[in-house]
């Protein structure tokens, strides 16, 4: 199957920084990627979806000035977490599909990211 | 408002048994159903899938059956072994757009 890598795996940081991940997919070109967030227990909570070339769509709730989502190719999206605070404190993963991949709406994950913000 | 529900948080089966894992959904427009396999700490991985046009699909010792009269879908796992332990998340979308519509996902705990 196809896919999908992050980047870091795992990222540590003080209250007030800002933390870049990654998301590639590997041998393939992603039209769409999805940012998902998921809480202890929970659901995996869609956070925003990006479309190559284009602005982000955020769902709602979710602060865009704070996390910024940049789609500049088909093999890579990143995801900005910024002036992270303890509450962002979290697993984000991301998913990207491809352009007439079978089956339909198949989305392929990345391993996630733990972000860890003291 | 849950468009998509797994109502068992966790389930425990006996090594070799059959897990049968339910989801059940809201929205009618829901053309497309998948379950994802997550391990801690990784990301989903895709397990099987079905259409709303089939009633049941077979990948090797998982079957997906979906009722669509009552709106409801299982996953089946058979012969269960060791490392089926993961959580399971049923997922559905329509035709109007391409987002995942997620269940809160069931811990599944395959007992030797």
């Amino acid at each position: 199957g196809a896919v999908v890598s992050q980047h870091p795996s795992r990222v540590i940081c003080k209250s007030g920084t800002s933390v870049k991940i990654e998301c590639r997919s590997l041998d393939f070109q992603a039209t769409t990627m999805f940012w998902y967030r998921q809480f202890p227990k929970q659901s995996l909570m869609l956070m925003a979806t990006s479309n190559e070339g284009s602005k982000a769509t955020y769902e709602q709730g979710v602060e865009k000035d704070k996390f910024l989502i940049n789609h500049a190719s088909l093999t890579l999206s990143t995801l900005t977490v910024t002036s992270a605070h303890p509450e962002d404190s979290s697993f984000y993963i991301c998913s990207a599909r491809g352009r007439g991949r079978p089956p339909y709406n198949e989305q392929f994950f990345g391993p996630g990211t733990r972000l860890t913000v003291l | 408002d849950q468009q998509v529900k797994q109502n068992s948080p966790s389930l425990s089966v006996q090594e070799g048994r059959i897990s049968i894992l339910n989801c059940d959904y809201t929205n009618s427009m829901f053309d497309y159903f998948l379950w994802y396999k997550k391990y801690p700490a990784e990301g989903p991985t895709f397990l099987i899938s079905i259409s709303s046009i089939k009633d049941k699909n077979e990948d090797g010792r998982f079957t997906v059956f979906l009722n669509k009269s009552a709106k409801h879908l299982s996953l089946h796992i058979v012969p269960s072994q060791p490392g089926d332990s993961a959580v399971y998340f049923c997922a559905a979308s329509a035709d109007s757009n391409y987002q995942l519509i997620w269940g809160a996902g069931t811990k599944l705990i395959i007992k030797p």
